[in-house]
């Protein structure tokens, strides 16, 4: 069974559109995130969720939104897509937020705005 | 703010032994991790060093040196599978993870 699951892995649509993104981990784990990976392959957080509470936001900018229905599941939505948002999308999740544990990444949502 | 540097590409080859080296500058340190990522595919966990000193797991060793902001990750007895890139992450606060850009290694026969 997949531990970090995402849907979907593709996603191609129009600039200026809304999307979302689904991610689930059946892992048991208290900590999940939203990584972006851009083309020259840097993997940069932008976002934590621990227990369903937001924990880390780094500089996104507001049209991205994520929303933790529960501690299993953190889905990102993106409002008014822009070009500069194509990238791969990783989803990973954590026991809890110490530091020294391990983050699982599930196999990403490579988004392409036209 | 957080600077992590690795060398963009490297070329081994098979059976022979490669380090992949990471300096950083950060606040807050608590640990550095190793992932290594094939293309197309999700970065996996390879290792965590928080003291200083060498860890060894089968074939990849992880070396860090906190006092000068350096580590290592050591590949040993080279196959042509271990062609991926391999990403240097320091933990800074409550696993906030901060990437480097990744070396992508090319092994040859």
């Amino acid at each position: 069974d997949t531990a970090v699951s995402q849907t979907p892995k593709y996603l191609v649509t129009q600039m200026g559109n809304d999307k979302s993104i689904k991610c689930e981990q059946n892992l048991g784990h208290d900590t999940m995130y939203w990584y972006k990976q851009d083309s020259k392959k840097f993997l940069k957080i932008m976002f934590s969720y621990n227990n369903k509470e937001l924990i880390i936001n780094e500089t996104v900018p507001n049209r991205f939104s994520p929303k933790s229905p529960d501690k299993a599941h953190l889905n990102l939505h993106i409002n008014s897509l822009e070009l500069g948002d194509s990238a791969v999308y990783f989803c990973a999740s954590s026991q809890g937020g110490r530091p020294q544990e391990t983050q699982y990444f599930g196999p990403g949502t490579r988004l392409l705005v036209l | 703010g957080q600077n992590i540097d690795q060398p963009t590409e490297m070329t081994a080859t098979e059976g022979a032994i490669v380090q992949i080296n990471c300096t950083y500058q950060t606040s807050g340190f608590n640990g550095l991790f190793w992932y290594q990522q094939h293309a197309g595919e999700a970065p996996t966990f390879l290792s965590y060093n928080v003291l200083d000193g060498l860890e060894e797991k089968g074939r990849f060793s992880s070396f860090l040196s906190r006092s000068k902001g350096y580590s290592y990750l050591l590949l040993k007895e080279l196959q042509m599978k271990d062609s991926a890139s391999y990403l240097c992450a320091v933990s800074v606060g409550a696993n906030n993870l901060f990437f480097g850009t990744g070396t992508r290694l090319t092994v040859i026969p």
